[in-house]
């Protein structure tokens, strides 16, 4: 199979402070992860495309500087949150591909509370 | 840009009765089409995946989907749910190779003993 893990699972912070999540493939090389953002009640936001060895693609209204990714491996991505403020709050899910063409496979998400 | 629609925010539903969700999506080139569903407390799961051939997909769990073209549809059957299927159902969308994979809005199947 294909897994995807994400550390930790649920989080609390301070607000002011900087929160790091990571993604892994676990039995996979994945060249490109996605990293999304889910509120409650509402469907999966796409933030930015991760890409092993080169920046991260940010959607639109995504601030970069505030949500800072990086792809350091074939198997690893990280979202750090920089400051967190209380509507940051949310949760975050990973997915990788293996190849090309082929689905998603997602992390378990982090829950995230800033207080 | 590509957007998905699902029409069916709630749903309640007896054991054994027959669903359909609805999910329409817009974007005007060739598409993968997928449904992926989220037991409580759990990861995303796919269900079921339309790349190309047979417009009638089958998936996990008894559940089926039809691409209909010509509709931009790709709704979700399955004909008799049991309690096992409460969950959250998505439906997305990619236009190929790594493109960003856009999800609908989420339909919440309650399935009742």
């Amino acid at each position: 199979g294909a897994v995807v893990s994400q550390h930790p699972s649920w989080v609390i912070c301070k607000s002011g402070t900087s929160v790091k999540i990571e993604c892994r493939s676990l039995d996979f090389q994945a060249t490109t992860m996605f990293w999304y953002r889910q509120f409650p009640k509402q469907s999966l936001m796409l933030m930015a495309t991760s890409n092993e060895g080169s920046k991260a693609t940010y959607e639109q209204g995504v601030e970069k500087d505030k949500f800072l990714i990086n792809h350091a491996s074939l198997t690893l991505s990280t979202l750090t949150v920089t400051s967190a403020h209380p509507e940051d709050s949310s949760f975050y899910i990973c997915s990788a591909s293996k190849t090309r063409n082929t689905e998603a496979f997602f992390g378990q998400g982090t829950r995230l509370t800033v207080v | 840009a590509q957007s998905v629609s699902q029409h069916n925010h709630h749903v309640i539903l007896s054991e054994a009765a027959s669903l359909e969700l609805g999910c329409n999506y817009s974007y005007g080139g060739t598409v993968n089409l997928f449904w992926y569903v989220q037991y409580p407390g759990q990861h995303l799961q796919l269900l079921l995946k339309y790349f190309s051939g047979d417009p009638l997909v089958k998936g996990i769990k008894g559940f089926e989907a039809e691409f209909i073209k010509s509709k931009f549809s790709f709704n979700l059957r399955k004909p008799s749910v049991q309690w096992s299927d409460t969950a959250e159902y998505f439906c997305a969308v990619n236009s190929g190779g790594y493109q960003k994979v856009t999800f609908g809005t989420g339909t919440k199947l309650q399935v009742i003993p």
